[in-house]
């Protein structure tokens, strides 16, 4: 495997299941994020996280809960979703992880294929 | 807050047909801008990246440029592949907005045989 991967592809979950959306990246990245894709909307950032630590959590609803057991592995938690939680989810990973008053170079973000996610 | 509009929201063209596509930034001191290109129902795959005024990339078809407040995506005797969304962001500054990229709504871009 190369870049970074997303499982499952898609997904579709009743509001009162519980899954995980998983990601692997292997480019030997320190930080990695989590986006939400709606129709018609930007990508919004959800998480991301830097060395395994979270360092943005973008008011995101609590029924979201990501994990990272280490640099090359991210999960995102679902539970009790509703109906607008449907989405294309993202997961990306990049090299740059500190920004100081000088950002680094390498520092664009690489993404995965994303996990299309239906709540009924 | 950083802001990132890209225009138009939807491109046509023929094939062979030159065009450019726009996006427009207010940040609070320009990181860098990124390009990717996203195909329906995929990630976005990175393309360019502009750290400073007057700076240019190119790739096949494609061209990136960057002034203060702008960057243009031009594209040269485009080809039906071409086809694709294409997104422009940027990152935020310092401080607790590590890694925070703010993206535009896109610009879909058919090109027709």
């Amino acid at each position: 495997e190369t870049g970074v991967t997303q499982t499952p592809r898609h997904l579709v979950m009743g509001m009162t299941n519980k899954k995980s959306l998983k990601c692997e990246q292997h480019l030997g990245h320190n930080a990695m994020y989590w986006y939400k894709q709606s129709a018609k909307k930007p990508l919004e950032l959800m998480f991301v996280y830097s060395l395994e630590e979270r360092v943005e959590n973008n008011s995101v609803p609590s029924r979201f809960s990501p994990e990272c057991p280490n640099s090359s592995h991210l999960f995102l938690h679902l539970h009790t979703l509703q109906p607008e939680d449907s989405a294309l989810y993202l997961c990306a990973s990049s090299q740059g992880q500190v920004w100081g008053l000088e950002a680094p170079r390498n520092n664009e973000q690489f993404f995965g294929p994303g996990t299309r996610l239906t709540v009924l | 807050e950083d802001q990132v509009t890209q225009s138009p929201e939807a491109l046509r063209l023929q094939e062979g047909e030159s065009s450019s596509l726009n996006c427009s930034y207010t940040v609070s001191g320009l990181r860098g801008l990124f390009w990717y290109r996203q195909d329906p129902g995929k990630g976005p795959e990175f393309l360019f990246t502009l750290y400073s005024a007057g700076e240019e990339k190119e790739k096949e078809r494609l061209k990136a440029t960057l002034t203060k407040k702008e960057s243009f995506l031009h594209i040269t005797a485009p080809k039906p592949e071409d086809s694709a969304t294409y997104l422009c962001a940027v990152p935020s500054a310092g401080g607790t907005s590590y890694g925070k990229l703010t993206f535009g709504q896109g610009t879909i871009l058919t090109v027709h045989p």
